[in-house]
């Protein structure tokens, strides 16, 4: 089993670029999520999806949007990059809300 | 307001050298507190859950406890490779998870 699998690792775009951060579950879970990690802070949630077709918003999800066409694929989009989304993204899943939580190895993203 | 504070920030240990890691929490309506460990260019790795006051789990070297207020995470004799960011979450009402900002552990031989 390959668990969460985030692509790229790493990724530098600049100032004013779009991407999308890949996130792929092969456990069939149910709820999958992606937060940030900048330094000095805790993991902080930026949006969430309990299932397919169904997506919310968590703590910061300004300037990013989710959508969830599949049980197995959870994509995050940056609309128009700036240099306060450089940070560590991860993404996870578990197989319902209160389970603990699987996460990927995180992709590394510069904006300049 | 949901919140989770963790210390000491850092911590370090010579090998065999027990201590503990804290997590305080305010939730509404505790529904879980998760142990994490995540190692550098990681992501995090469950360790623990824990549901109620009085609740208990261990794993090798660790030990999680739970009171209303706090976990401790305790290292028994701990060991190089034990050196980790530890990180504790809880889960409210709400349903997602609010985590701490972590406890840098370092077990020097």
């Amino acid at each position: 089993n390959a668990g969460v699998t985030q692509t790229p690792k790493f990724q530098v775009l600049k100032t004013g670029q779009s991407m999308t951060l890949q996130c792929a579950q092969d456990m069939n879970h149910e709820y999958m999520s992606w937060y940030r990690q900048d330094p000095g802070m805790g993991l902080r949630l930026i949006h969430y999806s309990v299932g397919a077709g169904i997506t919310d918003q968590g703590e910061v999800p300004n300037g990013y949007n989710v959508s969830r066409s599949t049980t197995e694929d959870f994509p995050l989009r940056l609309l128009s990059a700036a240099p306060s989304q450089t940070s560590v993204y991860f993404c996870a899943s578990s197989r319902t809300l209160n389970q603990p939580q699987h996460f990927g190895d995180g992709t590394r993203l510069s904006i300049l | 307001e949901d919140q989770v504070t963790q210390s000491p920030e850092a911590l370090r240990l010579q090998e065999g050298e027990s201590s503990s890691l804290n997590c305080s929490y305010t939730v509404s309506g505790l529904r879980g507190l998760f142990w994490y460990r995540q190692d550098p260019g990681k992501g995090p790795e469950f360790l623990f859950t824990l549901y109620s006051a009085g609740e208990e789990k261990e794993k090798e070297r660790l030990k999680a406890t739970l009171t209303k207020k706090e976990s401790f995470l305790h290292i028994t004799a701990p060991k190089p490779e034990d050196s980790a960011t530890y990180l504790c979450a809880v889960q409210g009402s709400q349903g997602n998870l609010i985590f701490g900002k972590g406890t840098k552990l370092s077990v020097k031989p």
